[in-house]
C-alpha cells in the first residue's frame, strides 16, 4: 500500500528565512511525487512534481524539492520565504498502478513578519 | 470547461437528510477523483473513476456514500442519511489519466463543496 507521512503538522518561520518541509513516502516501485499548496479559502494548486530524471525539481513560486530514494523522502525547500507563502502544503505519492494519489496530512506554514 | 467545477459551493443540511454533490471535470480528462477534507485535516481518498473501468471505491467510508459518473463527464457524490461526522469539504479532481504515465497523474482540483450537517 502507498502512504505519505508529513511529520510536521505546523511550522512557523520568519519572513526571509529558509524553509524545509518534510515528506516521507512508502511505495513499492518508482513513485511519482507531488507537492500541492492550499492557500486559505483556495483550492489545491500543484507546486511541483517528480516523475523521473534529475532528483532536484524546480516548481512555481521559487520552491524546489529533492527526491532521495535511499531515504524515501521528497522534502520541499525554499531559500527565502515570503509572507504570501503562508498556506497548507500537501505531499502526495502515486505511480503507474491504477490507483489514485495518496496525500499526506499536510503541514501548515505560518510566516512571521 | 477551463477548470474543475463543483456545486454547490456550500451546503447546510440537517442530520438524516440526503445530499448530492456535483463535479464537472476538465473536458478530455478521463480520470476523476473525490477526496474529503475534514477541518484541519489532510485529504482522504473516497473514490476514483478511470474511463469506462470499474471505479475504485476502496475509500468510501460507509455504504451511505456512493458516486456515479456518466462516461467521462459529470460525477455526482451522494451521501444518504447524513451524519454530523460527514461535515467536511468534498474535493473533486480530474486528470488526463490515472496511471501508466506520470503526467497523467497531475490532478487539477475544484474549489470544493463545503458540507455542514447540523
Amino acid at each position: 500500500a502507498q502512504s505519505v507521512t508529513q511529520p510536521d503538522i505546523h511550522i512557523t518561520v520568519s519572513e526571509g528565512a529558509s524553509l524545509e518541509l518534510r515528506c516521507n513516502y512508502s511505495y513499492g516501485a518508482t513513485p511519482y511525487l507531488f507537492w500541492y499548496v492550499q492557500s486559505p479559502g483556495q483550492g489545491l494548486q500543484l507546486l511541483l512534481k517528480y516523475f523521473s530524471g534529475d532528483t532536484l525539481v524546480q516548481g512555481i513560486k521559487g520552491f524546489e524539492a529533492e527526491f532521495k530514494r535511499s531515504q524515501s523522502s521528497f522534502n520541499l525547500r525554499k531559500p527565502s520565504v515570503h509572507w504570501s507563502d503562508a498556506a497548507e502544503y500537501f505531499c502526495a505519492v502515486g505511480g503507474t498502478g491504477r490507483r489514485a494519489l495518496t496525500f499526506g496530512s499536510g503541514t501548515r506554514l505560518q510566516v512571521q513578519p | 470547461g477551463a477548470g474543475v467545477s463543483q456545486s454547490p459551493s456550500n451546503k447546510v443540511t440537517e442530520k438524516g437528510k440526503d445530499v448530492e454533490l456535483r463535479c464537472d471535470p476538465i473536458s478530455g480528462h478521463t480520470a476523476l477523483y473525490w477526496y474529503r477534507q475534514r477541518l484541519g485535516q489532510g485529504l482522504e481518498f473516497l473514490i476514483y473513476f478511470q474511463g469506462n473501468s470499474a471505479p475504485d471505491k476502496s475509500g468510501l467510508p460507509s455504504d451511505r456514500f456512493s458516486a456515479e459518473r456518466t462516461g467521462e463527464s459529470v460525477s455526482t457524490l451522494t451521501i444518504q442519511r447524513t451524519q454530523q461526522e460527514d461535515s467536511a469539504v468534498y474535493l473533486c479532481a480530474s486528470s488526463l489519466g490515472g496511471g501508466g504515465w506520470g503526467g497523467a497523474n497531475v490532478l487539477t482540483f475544484g474549489a470544493g463543496s463545503r458540507l455542514t450537517v447540523l
